[in-house]
């Protein structure tokens, strides 16, 4: 059963950094691209960004671009976002997702990790 | 990128069919045939349930079915059962090569 197990998810002030981790197992990592999606209180998901299976290819929502990077280490099983300079509207409960190569479709997700903006 | 339309709130009674549908444009849903819909029930992991616009993964029920036709993507819940009672949201790849997800469904079964 595929496992992913977001991390790093805290209350942090406006203009702060954050790191979210997200543990994967039970499949092959490296074959996968992941992607991050959010879904901020009372709102639908928004994709936030997805890279590919080697790394050398990443895309990002505009509303994220420039401040938000999304990278992997394939052996370590895991995905990370380094989120910069963030906004109240940032905040969000973060979902990593295995990604089909395919349509870029993500298909099983983790629990998600909560990431509150606020001073 | 403009979120997909769908409607807020779609109802039936158990046992009866409903459908939701998931509109946008020829750059997102009417380009291409990537259009997956998502069941996600509040404080749990969103599942995929058809991707492909008609393909249901392997433990999907059969009562579940999507379609397309031009820009407006469609999941049909046939047999409706409480459990179905759920947020759904419809995504679509885009030719910027990103993903866009719809604006959400709430399904209650009455």
């Amino acid at each position: 059963q595929v496992q992913l197990v977001e991390s790093g998810g805290g209350l942090v002030k406006p203009g702060g950094s954050l790191r979210l981790s997200c543990a994967a197992s039970e499949f092959t990592f490296s074959d996968y691209y992941m992607s991050w999606i959010r879904q901020a209180p009372g709102t639908g998901l928004e994709w936030v960004s997805y890279i590919t299976t080697s790394g050398s290819y990443t895309n990002y929502a505009d509303s994220v671009r420039g401040r938000f990077t999304i990278s992997r280490d394939n052996a370590k099983n895991s995905l990370y976002l380094q989120m910069n300079s963030l906004r109240a509207e940032d905040t969000a409960v973060y979902y990593c997702a295995r990604t089909l190569v395919r349509g870029v479709i993500p298909d099983y997700w983790g629990q998600g990790t909560l990431v509150t903006v606020s001073s | 990128q403009s979120a997909l339309t769908q409607p807020a709130s779609v109802s039936g009674s158990p046992g009866q069919s409903i459908t939701i549908s998931c509109t946008g444009t020829s750059s997102d849903v009417g380009g291409y045939n990537y259009v997956s819909w998502y069941q996600h029930h509040p404080g749990k992991a969103p599942k995929l349930m058809i991707y492909d616009v008609n393909i249901r993964p392997s433990g999907v029920s059969n009562r579940f079915s999507g379609s397309k036709s031009g820009n407006t993507a469609s999941l049909t819940i046939s047999g409706l059962q409480a459990e179905d009672e759920a947020d759904y949201y419809c995504s679509s790849y885009t030719s910027r090569n990103t993903l866009v997800f719809g604006t959400g469904t709430k399904v209650t079964v009455l």
